[in-house]
């Protein structure tokens, strides 16, 4: 398996503008986290799908922000508009489980400018 | 709920020398404890993990560590470093109704010739 595939790697936008973040997860992991890093907050847990059914969203900041998981294989987070306080890292990832017991695996990671 | 302390943002140290990186959980259920590194640029790889039974795990590059329950505390440690260990190491614990994974601020190691 190839892991979880983020799309685009680096992305930088103007301020204003609607972007979009794609992952791939694990054939057969049931669940996806998406994640944001910054220096101030850390990792940060935005939203997870179980089954491709959003179970909790609380960490999602602002109604800019939006996931949609519309088959097994495919996710996105979107952010629209975008605010340069959006830059961050976006991380995926995928499990077979909720608890990470078998470990959550990660996606390399949408690094996003907002200018 | 679950929550995980990192008690040190950064950690510098020389190579060949021993390192430990604390964390501390506070749960009112049983959990499960992890320690996840992530390199330059790289998304978060598992290292190791406790579930249950021997409360010293060990990772395959030579880190350790070990389930202490009365003081609540999972610290990872590794007797000689390598510069490439040169990584941010995040502790997590899931457990109890919450389940999913909850991560600590991360402790960035630093290790230099």
């Amino acid at each position: 398996d190839a892991g979880v595939i983020q799309s685009p790697r680096h992305e930088v936008t103007e301020m204003g503008q609607e972007v979009t973040l794609r992952c791939k997860p694990i054939s057969g992991h049931d669940y996806l986290f998406w994640y944001r890093q910054t220096m101030m907050r850390g990792l940060e847990l935005l939203i997870y799908f179980n089954n491709n059914v959003p179970i909790d969203d609380s960490g999602m900041p602002e109604d800019r922000f939006s996931a949609k998981m519309p088959n097994a294989s495919f996710s996105t987070l979107k952010i629209q508009p975008s605010e340069p306080r959006d830059s961050a890292v976006y991380f995926c990832a995928s499990s077979q489980l909720r608890t990470g017991s078998d470990g959550y695996t990660f996606g390399s990671g949408t690094r996003l400018t907002v200018v | 709920a679950q929550s995980v302390t990192q008690l040190d943002s950064q950690v510098p140290v020389f190579e060949e020398a021993p390192v430990e990186l604390r964390c501390n959980y506070s749960s009112s259920v049983s959990v499960y404890l992890f320690w996840y590194v992530q390199y330059p640029n790289q998304g978060l790889q598992l290292l190791l993990k406790y579930l249950s039974g021997s409360t010293l795990v060990e990772s395959i590059n030579g880190f350790e560590a070990e389930f202490n329950k009365s003081q609540t505390s999972f610290h990872l440690r590794k007797p000689s470093v390598h510069i490439s260990d040169t990584a941010e190491y995040f502790c997590a614990v899931s457990g109890g109704s919450q389940g999913n994974l909850i991560f600590g601020k991360g402790t960035k190691l630093s290790v230099k010739p």
